[in-house]
């Protein structure tokens, strides 16, 4: 019975480099959602998928962030260009439909110097 | 649109003490509300929810929260503080037509004193 699995947990990278995060929910779950959770303050929504499509992409910040679902299971967020701002705890979470109760993973701490 | 508000980034209390942390909410829908708590280095765990049934609810730990419309809050409570209970707590509010996006307060560390 896992739960939300992420990976890395912590990554360092250097300004101006890309990188991939990746999210496996749990088996089953249909919603996955990626938040942002920068030192000091709350989650901050970024995107929702249902299935294999963004149902809402409203939350990523620019057009350096993507994320893909392609099989309506594991997710990738992908940042490009990475500033120091971009340094934060990313998480995942997952919930069977929509509506009901989101599991959150642990998380990947990303940190760009 | 939706917000939270927490109000106290940092609580402290002595064991044993009654825990109360604050959430105040604005939404143009009626609102599902959530309160998580973070422990150091782990993922967000859900404590308890309110979704339009019963305006006291009771959660895990032996928290509970009010809803009370008229005040615009969700407060959290805890009649006697455990050491176990320091952590971090977030007030989250979704609309029931979002699809289960959460918009999250700032978050309140709780503190517990021996």
């Amino acid at each position: 019975g896992a739960g939300v699995s992420q990976t890395p947990s912590n990554k360092v990278t250097e300004k101006g480099k890309y990188v991939e995060l990746r999210c496996d929910p749990i088996s089953g779950h249909t919603a996955l959602y990626w938040y942002r959770q920068s030192l000091g303050q709350g989650p901050e929504f970024l995107i929702y998928f249902q299935g294999t499509g963004a149902a809402d992409d409203s939350g990523l910040p620019n057009d350096r962030f993507f994320a893909v679902r392609p099989e309506g299971s594991v997710s990738t967020l992908k940042i490009q260009r990475t500033e120091r701002g971009d340094s934060a705890v990313y998480l995942c979470a997952s919930s069977l439909r929509g509506d009901t109760e989101a599991f959150f993973g642990q998380g990947t701490r990303l940190t760009v110097v | 649109a939706q917000s939270v508000t927490q109000l106290g980034s940092h609580v402290s209390v002595s064991e044993g003490a009654l825990v109360l942390l604050r959430c105040n909410y604005s939404s143009s829908v009626p609102p599902y509300l959530f309160w998580y708590v973070q422990y150091p280095n782990q993922g967000l765990q859900l404590l308890l929810k309110y979704t339009s049934a019963a305006t006291l609810v009771k959660g895990i730990n032996g928290f509970e929260a009010e809803f009370k419309k008229s005040e615009t809050s969700f407060h959290l409570t805890k009649p006697s503080a455990h050491m176990s209970d320091a952590a971090e707590y977030f007030c989250a509010v979704s609309g029931n037509n979002q699809g289960g996006k959460l918009i999250f307060g700032q978050g309140t560390e709780l503190s517990v004193k021996p």
